[in-house]
């Protein structure tokens, strides 16, 4: 079964420069989700897209922004790099909004993006 | 605020049956999963309970909800090395489309 790729896999970006990380969801689903896992830490949310518009909003930094597109692809992109930035940045994908009991999220497997 | 709490640290033997406990604190979580890491891997769902359900079997995996302490386990059956990786419970509202984590539960099976 197809499952959610995230784009590209490994990423090496120096301090303040840019870096966009993108996400296809498994087909049909219509939401997606943007979470960063930094080393020996648990994901923390940072963002969500439900049909093109932005659903929810987490601890996702100013200098972060994403969409997602009409295909539901999404994109983060994130300018000014840190240090800190350093992350597993996964994306996920359902379908549908809670309570429609549609919403189990499957993950990508992440793109790992090092600040140097 | 939304909380979940697990043990950072679980070693078993192979073959013996591994539990890992789960805690959370909102009382409006409505779904509870137990998702499972291989190092350098992705998060792969491992299952799903609702929280209308006191248990759900599936294969190897038990899993157990205590609504009232707000108690979730993972009980895994003959624990194989394959099964090495860390384990994060979470949990979702009815009214929030995000997931709130655990810290995660490094599972060692030792031979």
């Amino acid at each position: 079964a197809a499952g959610v790729i995230q784009s590209p896999r490994h990423l090496i970006k120096e301090k303040r420069e840019t870096a966009t990380l993108k996400c296809y969801p498994i087909p049909r689903h219509d939401t997606v989700y943007w979470y960063q896992q930094g080393p020996g830490q648990d994901p923390q949310f940072l963002i969500s897209f439900y049909e093109k518009m932005q659903s929810d909003k987490g601890s996702i930094p100013d200098r972060f922004s994403a969409q997602q597109f009409s295909d539901y692809h999404s994109e983060l992109n994130m300018s000014s790099l840190e240090l800190g930035d350093s992350a597993l940045y996964f994306c996920a994908s359902s379908l549908g909004l809670p309570g429609q009991g549609l919403e189990t999220q499957y993950f990508g497997p992440g793109t790992r993006l090092l600040v140097l | 605020g939304e909380d979940v709490e697990q043990s950072l640290f679980l070693s078993v033997r192979e073959g013996d049956s591994s539990v890992i406990n789960c805690t959370y604190t909102d009382s409006s979580s409505t779904y509870l999963y137990w998702y499972k890491q291989e190092p350098g891997a992705g998060l792969q769902l491992l299952t799903y309970i609702f929280s209308n359900m006191d248990m759900k079997q599936d294969q190897r995996l038990t899993v157990l909800l205590n609504k009232k302490d707000k108690h979730l386990s993972l009980r895994i059956a003959d624990t194989q090395t394959g099964d090495s990786a860390i384990y994060f419970c979470a949990e979702r509202g009815n009214y929030g489309q995000n997931f709130v984590f655990g810290p995660g539960t490094r599972l060692s099976v030792l031979p």
